[in-house]
């Protein structure tokens, strides 16, 4: 059963414009999540992460938002450039994951950037 | 500070071989990850260490998994008489406190033929 949710496999968006990225979790539990982005042959960094006491975070180009009544969050990215172009994945983490506070993944969405 | 180091960076072996990773984090963080991706999957967890201690091992880590980390710096993660499904990138993070993000190695891709 997939707790983390990522429904689109891919997208494409086109330089300078707006990349949303979606996520859904089933567990009520979860009350941190993060973004990570992916490239080839290399293991996921860090993008920004938000705590289920907010509804927004914002770093720079990266905004996460949080609906915890839709178990809902999105990755919004502005301007889009070709650099971001990488598999984002979504995680969450939350008290029944106990002190180990393990991070429960969704598959993945593919952004391509296209110049 | 160089970040999570992972050595190597691929390994090929044969079916029913012994194989061993290497995983060096971030000098100050006490936690320690292992997980494992395979194509089109996110990471799976597999075992956490706090310092020296385990503290978590994953129902996917059979018995012919082991991982240490003697000393609370670097880990091994050993993985004896190995089988095709066991191909994957074993990828190790670390962190300093609980529920900070995990800093990821570039992973060992492990091939078993």
């Amino acid at each position: 059963d997939q707790q983390v949710k990522q429904n689109s496999p891919s997208l494409s968006v086109q330089e300078g414009r707006i990349s949303i990225l979606n996520c859904d979790y089933t567990n009520s539990m979860f009350d941190y999540f993060l973004w990570y982005k992916k490239y080839p042959a290399e293991g996921p960094t860090f993008l920004i992460s938000i705590s289920s006491i907010k509804d927004k975070n914002e770093d720079g180009r990266f905004t996460v938002f949080l609906n915890k009544s839709a178990k809902h969050l999105s990755l919004h990215i502005v301007p889009s450039q070709p650099g971001d172009s990488a598999v984002y994945f979504c995680a969450a983490s939350g008290q029944n994951a106990g002190n180990n506070r393990k991070l429960i993944w969704g598959l993945g969405t593919s952004l391509a950037v296209n110049p | 500070d160089t970040g999570v180091s992972q050595n190597p960076r691929h390994k090929i072996t044969k079916r029913g071989q012994n194989v061993t990773f290497r995983c060096d984090p971030i000098s100050e963080h006490n936690r320690l990850y292992w997980y494992r991706q395979t194509l089109g999957q996110g990471p799976e967890f597999l075992t956490y260490f706090q310092n020296e201690a385990q503290l978590e091992k994953s129902r996917l880590l059979s018995d012919r998994f082991s991982a240490e980390r003697p000393k609370g710096s670097f880990s091994t993660l050993e993985i004896q008489r190995t089988e095709q499904g066991d191909s994957a990138m074993y990828l190790c993070a670390s962190s300093l406190v609980p529920n900070s993000p995990l800093h990821f190695g570039n992973g060992t891709r492990l091939t078993v033929t």
